[in-house]
């Protein structure tokens, strides 16, 4: 089965620093790739996506690459704020073969420091 | 944007009893529910896959008798923990999709924090 590797699992920046967060995945069928953000006590909140056919996705601060041929994935931070402080993971789901199963990368503890 | 409910967020109940955990999609028909177990400071591991009218699919190593999935609609799944247990005790979180073309996502419910005491 997939198997999704992340790191840092903490990373420590200053407000306005940029943030980045590496994943790898092992199966080179997966096809969908979404970050998410989960803040103590609630659910995985999507954060930004991206499919195997695109390199590269960008909203405002936040921004994913994808290297398919290396099958590794990264989140981008810019601009990093307080409330950016949370648990991010990623994720990697495959085709129909898989039963569409999203597999989480272990999480990196991001903190932001005024 | 889709937006899946999850209730309750907390329960706590007594070992022995049993807790069901409910799950609706509120604006989209989710053709497959996932359920998820968090242990404080893990990432999410899957429980089990529920499409829509049929029988659940579980992950090896999680007891189908102990954690009962319906998937009773399009919109709505059911996790009942049978007989609980303190070291039932996590995060339990459901995740909706609507697995059809190319452009399918997940949602996620706000969790549901299990106590057995």
């Amino acid at each position: 089965g997939e198997n999704v590797e992340q790191h840092p699992s903490t990373l420590s920046v200053q407000e306005g620093d940029s943030a980045v967060i590496k994943c790898t995945y092992s199966d080179s069928a997966s096809n969908y790739f979404p970050w998410y953000k989960q803040e103590l006590g609630k659910g995985p909140q999507l954060i930004i996506d991206i499919r195997s056919n695109v390199g590269e996705k960008k909203d405002q601060r936040i921004a994913v690459t994808l290297n398919k041929t290396a099958k590794h994935f990264s989140l981008h931070i810019t601009e990093t704020q307080p409330e950016d402080s949370a648990v991010y993971f990623c994720a990697a789901s495959g085709p129909r073969g898989s039963n569409y199963k999203l597999t989480f990368g272990k999480g990196t503890l991001l903190t932001v420091n005024p | 944007g889709a937006v899946v409910s999850q209730h309750p967020s907390r329960v706590i109940c007594k070992s022995g009893t049993s807790v069901k955990i409910e799950c609706r999609s509120l604006d989209f028909q989710a053709t497959t529910m996932f359920w998820y177990r968090q242990f404080p400071k893990q990432s999410l591991m899957l429980m089990a896959t529920s499409n829509e009218g049929s029988k659940a699919t579980y992950e090896q190593g999680v007891e189908k008798d102990k954690f009962l999935i319906n998937h009773a609609s399009l919109t709505l799944s059911t996790l009942t923990v049978t007989s609980a247990h303190p070291e039932d005790s996590s995060f339990y979180i459901c995740s909706a999709s609507r697995l059809t073309g190319t452009n399918y996502g997940y949602t996620f419910g706000s969790g549901t924090r299990l106590t057995v005491v």
